[in-house]
């Protein structure tokens, strides 16, 4: 079975500077990961993916999330918040077939203060 | 770009009613899902549909859910007779091909509401 936990389901963070969202996980497989970004009045829309090659993996909008399996996590990191960025981020886990049914993580809000 | 569209955005229905929640996938797509997000909760699969059938559903997936692909391009979720905690947003989301690496495509969500 999988699960995904979001730490803090609100974040904060002024223009410009580092945004760090947390994302842990568990899995019975090993995992694929993935952020997703929902802007208001959108639907999701994929931000990045882990598929079991580089660790470090690098998505669109400078967002870029480390999968650690010492962790269980895969956390989602930008270097400096832009206005733009404010939205509610999704991680989110494969399951355990070829279905490619998603388990999400609660959610986390970012805001970004001028 | 090519992208899942769903209506209505938005339905407010009374308890009991019957509601159908309509999504084209993306043309080419074979694969469509419906997952939903109750306020404040997660968001949560309920069915997944290849070549016509479902092959996976949740739990929460009971008798009152139904989906079908009537046509080529439309992909519907019949929910029979609404109840309160029905009330969330829905999202269709379709991909072309299967296995755990694909990319899913949401629309943006049909809001329901009963009441």
């Amino acid at each position: 079975a999988q699960s995904v936990t979001q730490l803090g389901s609100h974040v904060s963070v002024s223009e410009g500077a580092l945004v760090l969202l947390r994302c842990n996980y568990s899995s019975s497989v090993p995992p694929y990961l993935f952020w997703y970004v929902q802007y208001p009045n959108q639907g999701l829309q994929l931000l990045l993916k882990y598929t079991s090659a580089a660790t470090l993996v690098k998505g669109i909008n400078g967002f870029e999330a480390e999968f650690k399996k010492s962790e269980t996590s895969f956390h989602l990191t930008k270097p400096s918040a832009h206005m733009s960025d404010a939205a509610e981020y999704f991680c989110a886990v494969s399951g355990d077939n070829a279905g490619n049914m998603l388990t999400f993580g609660g959610g986390t809000r970012l805001m970004v203060k001028p | 770009e090519p992208e899942v569209t769903q209506t209505p955005s938005h339905q407010v229905t009374q308890m009991g009613q019957e509601v159908i929640l309509r999504c084209v996938p993306i043309s080419n797509h074979l694969y469509f899902y419906w997952y939903r997000q109750i306020l404040g909760q997660k968001v949560e699969f309920l069915v997944s549909f290849y070549n016509n059938e479902i092959s996976e559903k949740s739990e929460i997936f009971d008798d009152q859910f139904s989906v079908e692909r009537p046509d080529g391009s439309n992909f519907t979720l019949k929910i029979r007779s609404t109840k309160l905690e029905d009330s969330a947003m829905y999202f269709c989301a379709s991909t072309f091909g299967q296995g755990r690496t694909g990319e899913l495509f949401f629309g943006e969500g049909s809001r329901l509401t009963v009441l």
